[in-house]
């Protein structure tokens, strides 16, 4: 089976940087994505890590470390519009099998 | 990445009735993937519709329940069958992207009374 852990909430200031944690335990591993969910929106995607060390695209980073179960999404000059959820989620090695976290709500204070 | 598109964006059905959701992708995809999210709660994997073949559901998922039926590589349909209070959540639609990624549809948001 699948778990994967992340915390419920978070706050930062505008132009700050924030860390979101997921750990995650599976039967087995084929990547692990991070999405944007604004509230009364679909998810959007942000990145992808199948392989150990540090994804950057522009203000957002994302990190694995598949030997800890452990990813974290940096996210850097924090906007208001950064206010949402994200939730991580973690593919199988069968590779259809797609689970997602329960999400971290982000709230982004002026 | 591809364009999705739902119908019916929202609804509010009676109880024991079935409601049938439509997505349609702009482009020619193998794989179609249903989703539910509760109010509150995170996405969790209904069913996968590829073209030609039997859905295969999800731990907690009956097609009797969910029945969903894909006609072709475009298109697919999730009827939600004699609903209760409890299906009351946003069912959301979502194909694959080159890295395997998910693309999610707006979404159709029921509320069953």
């Amino acid at each position: 089976g699948q778990n994967i852990d992340q915390p419920t909430e978070m706050t930062a200031t505008e132009g700050a940087i924030v860390q979101i944690n997921c750990t995650y335990q599976t039967s087995g591993f084929n990547g692990l994505f991070w999405y944007q969910q604004h509230a009364g929106e679909a998810p959007t995607f942000l990145s992808y890590n199948v392989l150990d060390g540090l994804e950057e695209k522009g203000r957002f980073s994302s990190f694995l470390s598949r030997s800890k179960g452990y990813s974290y999404l940096l996210l850097k000059e924090l906007q208001m519009k950064d206010s949402a959820s994200y939730l991580c989620a973690v593919r199988d090695m069968g590779g259809q099998n797609f689970v997602f976290g329960p999400g971290t709500r982000l709230s982004v204070l002026p | 990445s591809a364009v999705i598109s739902q119908k019916p964006s929202r609804d509010i059905c009676q109880r024991g009735t079935s409601l049938t959701i439509q997505c349609q992708v702009d482009s020619q995809v193998t794989m179609m993937f249903w989703y539910r999210q509760q109010p509150g709660q995170s996405l969790t994997l209904i069913a996968t519709a590829n073209q030609g073949s039997e859905a295969t559901y999800e731990s907690g998922f009956v097609i009797d329940k969910f029945p969903i039926s894909r006609p072709n590589l475009t298109f697919s349909t999730l009827t939600v069958s004699n609903m209760s209070p409890e299906d009351s959540s946003i069912y959301l639609c979502s194909v694959e992207g080159s890295s395997r990624e998910q693309f999610f549809g707006p979404g159709t948001r029921l509320t069953v009374l």
